[in-house]
């Protein structure tokens, strides 16, 4: 059974940059497709970012495009998302979470998650 | 409108069934899936492809869908149903929503 475990949350001021990462364990990663999820303080889920298999294909919620970025070494089984030009509503929990992707988009394996906290 | 729109609470007693509904304009067109999570824990994948339940999960959550409802129905609440529940769908190629989410309270 695969695990995902998250790093790299902390606390940033407004206009900071952060960098996540996801480690996964076992050896099927690289088959994965794979999200960034999260959930703001006492708020629902907000699906954020997505990237392919192979990295080749990636998509961004609207509410990140242009400030965040993710990416994948499938050779180290990590996934990272770059958040740069933080804002206090991106103070979050941040889950990364295996995407399946047919005949629909749903998550069916979730990490612990790590809180991100922009605030001056 | 491309969002997914559910009650923000609803309360059974135990043994009831409980039914949480999930509007939205995609669902004629798109699956959805449905999450649990439970306070302090993380989100659990109950139901995928409008009705199929995902492995492991207890044979009393079943899900539908006509329209643009998707419904997840709880058979025979149980105090461990307590928590919020998400639907989930696909509004087109790389743009996913999740409904604001119900809170279940079982009293």
């Amino acid at each position: 059974q695969v695990q995902l475990v998250e790093s790299g949350g902390g606390w940033v001021k407004p206009g900071g940059s952060l960098r996540l990462s996801c480690a996964a364990s076992g050896s099927t990663f690289r088959n994965f497709y794979m999200s960034w999820i999260r959930q703001a303080p006492g708020k629902g889920l907000e699906w954020i970012s997505y990237i392919s298999s192979s990295g080749t294909t990636v998509y961004y919620a609207d509410s990140v495009k242009d400030r965040f970025t993710i990416s994948r070494d499938n050779a180290k089984n990590s996934l990272d998302l770059q958040m740069d030009s933080l804002r206090a509503d991106d103070t979050a929990v941040y889950y990364c979470a295996s995407t399946r992707t047919t005949p629909n988009w749903y998550f069916d394996l979730w990490g612990r998650g790590t809180l991100v906290t922009v605030s001056s | 409108s491309s969002g997914l729109t559910q009650p923000p609470s609803l309360s059974m007693s135990p043994g009831q069934t409980a039914r949480i509904t999930c509007s939205g304009d995609a669902l004629p067109n798109q699956y959805a899936s449905w999450y649990q999570q439970k306070p302090g824990q993380v989100p659990v994948l109950l139901i995928y492809r409008d009705t199929e339940r995902s492995s492991g999960i207890p044979e009393r959550f079943s899900g539908s869908s006509s329209g643009t409802i998707a419904t997840l129905t709880i058979s025979g609440v149980q105090a461990e149903d307590e928590a919020d529940y998400y639907c989930q769908s696909t509004v087109s190629i790389g743009t996913v929503v999740f409904g604001g989410g119900t809170t279940l309270t079982v009293l």
